[in-house]
């Protein structure tokens, strides 16, 4: 299995401000994705980290409102641009792939954002 | 795109048997998961159905039907401890898993 770390836990920022998030995985993995999930409904997939290119995002998110780093087989960043109330949510960080089954995708504990 | 609809809550006693149900619409198949999520933690692996039939794990069991698109998380000998959120999901070749809007589950003694 593998285990995500997340910095920060959570944070309270001021619209208008920016925010990165970074994740830590303990083994190499193939893939990393970023979801959103606001309190009490699902997981929405924002983007998947690609190592060395461009993250790939899903409809309704874009690279200049969340751009994403991911230097090696280990960590990724998420930056939440420019954020507004409505970016208010819990953000999650996930892998799979290599060491872990392939089948399985393991979860962060997430980073819980609050834009005042 | 894909679609995924489970029930949005369900209620037992300890004891107990539930079946939370999904069925999905996908433009690619590679299987069927399902995660639990308890309050404020993060979604852990409870298991995952790539070809038809009933694959168990202790206390919990998955089922899929492929033909109907429709597959199942039994949860048998129900425990206050099982009460979280269950979410079904489902994967495309090489991307991520896209879930449903999940089924909470409320355990009562």
């Amino acid at each position: 299995s593998a285990v995500i770390s997340q910095k920060p836990s959570r944070d309270i920022c001021q619209r208008g401000t920016s925010l990165t998030i970074q994740c830590q995985v303990d083994s190499q993995v193939t893939m990393m994705f970023w979801y959103r999930q606001q309190p009490g409904q699902s997981l929405t997939l924002i983007a998947t980290a690609n190592q060395g290119s461009e993250a790939t995002y899903e409809s309704g998110f874009v690279i200049d409102k969340f751009p994403i780093s991911r230097p090696n087989l280990t960590f990724s960043t998420l930056t939440v641009s420019n954020m507004s109330p409505e970016d208010s949510s819990i953000y999650l960080c996930s892998a799979s792939g290599m060491t872990t089954r392939h089948n399985e995708q393991f979860f962060g504990p997430g980073t819980r954002l609050t834009v005042l | 795109g894909q679609s995924l609809e489970q029930p949005s809550e369900v209620t037992a006693v300890e004891g107990a048997i539930v079946q939370i149900n999904c069925t999905y619409q996908t433009s690619g198949f590679y299987g069927l998961s399902w995660y639990q999520q308890h309050d404020g933690g993060a979604p852990t692996f409870l298991s995952y159905n790539a070809l038809d039939g009933l694959e168990e794990t202790g206390r919990f069991s998955s089922f899929l039907s492929r033909s109907d698109s429709y597959g199942y998380l039994l949860l048998q000998e129900l425990q206050m401890k099982d009460s979280a959120s269950y979410f079904c999901a489902v994967k495309e070749a090489g991307t991520a898993l896209i879930f449903g809007k999940g089924t909470t589950l409320s355990v009562s003694s």
